[in-house]
């Protein structure tokens, strides 16, 4: 099946840091969707991208859909203690019916004071 | 509007019991997963119903698994006998639309300890 390699595993970072993390895919995605979870919750939508090359911002969020449809990239900027959790990447192919998602592993996020 | 509700939050059983999980899906919402997170890896499909029907369950482990979605509202997952590799966190998601991609809202998770 497919997969994403989702780095890094996990990351420590000073609040008002930037942070940058990436998904790679041997195959190509339709559409390419970033998560958080927080502890005890279900993953929540952050961005989604739907076009090849696409940039789109969510407050402090950057993401972008790689222009070969295999990568992402979810930069956080000015980080703040509220972004802790683990971020995920899913990438969707919506050939015929198959809408199912695929993540990476995920990375975990810790942001000290 | 509500989101995706998952019941029960937590469940401990052990090896060789059965166990049921439920969802309730954003009213409205034709689409309904089902997702599992074993051991802090990857979020893994294991089915998508459309409406009542199932469409695909490509992602389910083993014959274990049984999810149903009479009536195409709310849908429960039962797992029987249980082994202790089904331990792990249970996802339930739902969008709504026929075609194309459609974002997907999780629910809160079923954490299942079989022990």
């Amino acid at each position: 099946g497919q997969q994403l390699n989702q780095s890094p595993q996990s990351m420590f970072i000073q609040e008002g840091e930037d942070v940058s993390m990436n998904c790679t895919s041997s195959s190509i995605f339709n559409t390419w969707l970033w998560y958080k979870q927080d502890p005890g919750e279900g993953p929540v939508l952050l961005i989604a991208l739907y076009k090849a090359g696409e940039l789109t911002s969510n407050g402090r969020l950057t993401a972008q859909f790689g222009i070969t449809r295999k990568d992402s990239f979810l930069n956080i900027s000015a980080s703040i203690p509220s972004d802790v959790g683990i971020y995920f990447c899913a990438g969707q192919d919506e050939d015929g019916s198959a809408r199912q998602l695929t993540f990476g592993s995920g990375t975990q996020l810790t942001v000290l004071p | 509007e509500a989101g995706v509700t998952q019941f029960p939050s937590h469940s401990v059983i052990e090896k060789g019991q059965t166990v049921t999980l439920r969802c309730d899906p954003i009213s409205g919402h034709d689409n309904l997963y089902w997702y599992r997170r074993v051991m802090g890896k990857e979020i893994k499909f294991l089915l998508h119903f459309v409406k009542e029907s199932k469409q695909d369950e490509s992602g389910m482990p083993n014959n274990r698994f049984l999810a149903e979605r009479t009536g195409g509202t709310y849908s429960t997952l039962k797992v029987q006998p249980a082994e202790l590799e089904d331990s792990g966190v249970y996802f339930c998601a739902s969008s709504q639309g026929s075609g194309g991609a459609h974002e997907q809202y999780f629910g809160p998770g079923t954490r299942l300890t079989v022990t």
